[in-house]
């Protein structure tokens, strides 16, 4: 099956810094995702990006479906974006997203 | 729109127990979705359905889970007998087509 890979696994910042968070996956991908879970437990919709490139305030993606990988930019983080980001890929018409095992992030005040 | 509901938020039962999740999918949207996250094996799919029809249970870990959609606006996820390795939390999901899947709050189950 498909192998879905993020990086880095753990990131710690300073409120107000950026960062880049990846996603690779190992086939094409029909469908892909971008989550936040808030330390709460509930996961949250940022992007539905299965191609190109999306922007919601402070937060962006890219998706490169033809080199199979995908961004997600966080710019002037606040605390309140910690949380685990995951991105799914559904593929070959499984119907069915299959989750990165996330980046963990923790922004200080 | 409500958003995905699901009932309990928290379960804690004894092992033997029978266990029943409950799910309100958005209204409209003909998938569903059931989940299960753990620190070892991260989210993983147990179960879609389409058109209130199961299509496919293969992530399903074994006979003692069974998942029902009676209508488009509910469904149930059923542990009998539940064992600890069971404690996990329990996502329910919907979306139109396999686009965009939103998801409920979980329940946390623990099963002692």
């Amino acid at each position: 099956g498909i192998q879905v890979e993020q990086s880095p696994p753990d990131l710690i910042l300073q409120e107000g810094a950026n960062s880049t968070l990846r996603c690779n996956f190992s086939d094409s991908v029909n469908n892909l995702q971008w989550f936040h879970q808030n330390p709460w437990g509930q996961l949250i919709n940022l992007f539905y990006i299965p191609s190109g490139t999306k922007q919601n305030g402070r937060l962006s993606a890219t998706t490169v479906a033809t080199e199979r990988y995908s961004l997600l930019y966080i710019s002037s983080s606040q605390t309140t974006d910690s949380g685990v980001y995951f991105c799914a890929v559904e593929y070959s018409g499984t119907y069915k997203y299959i989750f990165g095992t996330g980046t963990r992030l923790k922004v200080l005040a | 729109d409500a958003g995905v509901i699901q009932s309990p938020r928290h379960e804690v039962t004894e092992m033997g127990q029978e266990v029943t999740l409950r799910c309100k999918p958005i209204s409209g949207h003909d998938y569903l979705f059931w989940y299960r996250q753990t620190m070892m094996r991260g989210l993983e799919l147990l179960i879609y359905f389409n058109n209130n029809v199961p299509i496919d249970d293969s992530g399903m870990p074994e006979d003692r889970f069974s998942a029902k959609m009676p209508n488009a606006s509910f469904s149930t996820l059923k542990i009998q007998p539940s064992e600890p390795r069971d404690s996990a939390v329990y996502f329910c999901a919907s979306s139109t087509a396999i686009y965009e899947q939103y998801f409920g709050p979980g329940t946390r189950l623990t099963v002692t």
